[in-house]
């Protein structure tokens, strides 16, 4: 059985970083791309950042360029995603989700339960 | 890049059918056969419903269908039951600078 399990959430002040892992079970995880899925309070689901199964390609919502790092421990069978700069407006639960394929344009087949980041003053 | 439209909110009664459009562009939904659908319920994770446009993955109803025509994609849920309501989201692959696109969602609900 397939199992996400999201961690690192907090509350933190704006421009201040923060990493979120994800230890994933019941599947070979080098084989599959993973991704990163954000909603904010009360919104709809915003696709974040996605990584191929073995860590070469990597892909970013415009906002978050040059702000969050995707990466990958295949030996630990970890996803992360490290936040810097963090602004108000990336405050959301942060979902991990396992995509369909080892490239990440398919869909997310499993997700984590999510961990809430919050990002205020 | 914009997030593909769905109407805010679709409501049946139950037994009844109801579909969900998701609206996109040539680069997204209209250029690719990879639109999901996904089903999530108030405070939980989201749950794969339909891929690769009409797909069911194993375990999910028969009663949930999906299809595309040009740049909407539908999902239709027959013979509605108070089980299904929910919130549904569209996804799809794009070749815009942003990987995947999801719909604003739609909330469904039952009489």
């Amino acid at each position: 059985e397939v199992h996400l399990l999201e961690s690192g959430g907090g509350l933190l002040q704006p421009g201040e970083s923060l990493r979120l892992s994800c230890a994933a079970s019941g599947f070979t995880f080098e084989n599959y791309a993973m991704s990163w899925v954000r909603q904010a309070p009360g919104k709809g689901l915003e696709w974040v950042s996605s990584i191929s199964g073995g860590g070469g390609s990597r892909y970013y919502v415009d906002s978050v360029k040059g702000r969050f790092t995707i990466s990958r421990d295949n030996s630990e069978n970890t996803l992360f995603l490290e936040m810097n700069s963090l602004r108000a407006e990336d405050t959301a639960v942060y979902y991990c989700a396992k995509n369909a394929e080892r490239q990440p344009m398919y869909y997310f087949d499993y997700w984590g339960q999510g961990t809430l980041v919050t990002v205020s003053s | 890049q914009s997030a593909l439209t769905q109407p805010a909110s679709v409501s049946g009664s139950p037994g009844q059918s109801i579909t969900i459009s998701c609206t996109g562009t040539s680069s997204d939904v209209g250029g690719y056969n990879y639109v999901s659908w996904y089903q999530q319920h108030p405070g939980k994770a989201p749950k794969l419903m339909i891929y690769d446009v009409s797909i069911r993955p194993s375990g999910v109803s028969t009663r949930f269908s999906g299809s595309k025509s040009g740049n909407s994609a539908s999902l239709t849920i027959s013979g509605l039951q108070a089980e299904d309501e929910s919130d549904y989201y569209c996804s799809s692959y794009s070749r815009g600078s942003n990987l995947h696109v999801f719909g604003t969602g739609t909330r469904v609900i039952v009489l």
